[in-house]
């Protein structure tokens, strides 16, 4: 799986919208780009994940550039519930058989 | 989304003694799950993969005789820690794929393991 650089954190105020980019420049054409979110003791949480397109659900929206070297992800209205660290990961396709690879992620704080 | 669900969600043990933590998909089978291990202030890392009714595969520097795994049931797998000692504290995470052919992976709220 392509590596991911991500900012080890970032602040929002809260109602901002939070932008919480990601670079996979060694990204392959079979290669999807997910997001998960880990709030502080708790599992992961999915939240969304894209091939080429962007793509939009009820927690976020995620921007891929069209080099598809790098994403956005968005959380249009922060609350104060979305401080967790979010992690980036780049994943084949095909690779329901394999684990995820977890990298620094970036710890989002989102102010009052 | 799809429901994982863990037990128990803390532990407290001796050392030398054996812990198992259950991983239960809550309301779909999942034929391949994996259990990943998070120390104090880092990310999460992958131990192992368990396939229902075949041995697990085991990452690269994971011991598969003190990790015990079973994957008895589409909707069950459980990981014993065995011979547990504090540097085996640590939190215990599972996750299943979701349906559909997506893959993306559904995580248990994880088991805090202390040993003493």
């Amino acid at each position: 799986d392509a590596k991911t650089t991500q900012p080890p954190s970032m602040d929002c105020a809260e109602g901002r919208a939070a932008n919480l980019p990601c670079n996979h420049s060694t990204i392959s054409g079979n290669e999807y780009v997910y997001w998960y979110r880990q709030i502080h003791s708790q599992g992961p949480q999915y939240i969304i994940h894209g091939l080429k397109n962007n793509e939009t659900n009820e927690m976020a929206s995620l921007i891929i550039t069209e080099d598809r070297k790098s994403s956005t992800l968005i959380l249009p209205h922060a609350t104060l519930r979305d401080t967790a660290v979010y992690y980036c990961i780049v994943r084949y396709s095909g690779g329901g058989a394999d684990g995820l690879t977890f990298g620094k992620g970036t710890h989002l704080i989102i102010q009052p | 989304g799809a429901v994982v669900s863990q037990h128990p969600s803390r532990v407290i043990c001796k050392s030398g003694t054996s812990v198992k933590i259950e991983c239960r998909s809550l309301d779909f089978q999942a034929t391949t799950m994996f259990w990943y291990r998070q120390f104090p202030k880092q990310s999460l890392m992958l131990m192992a993969t368990s396939n229902e009714g075949s041995k697990a595969t085991y990452e690269q520097g994971v011991e598969k005789d003190k990790f015990l795994i079973n994957h008895a049931s589409l909707t069950l797998s459980t990981l014993t820690v065995t011979s547990a000692h504090p540097e085996d504290s640590s939190f215990y995470i599972c996750s299943a794929n979701g349906q559909g052919g997506t893959y993306e992976q559904y995580f248990g709220p994880g088991t805090r393991l202390t040993v003493t």
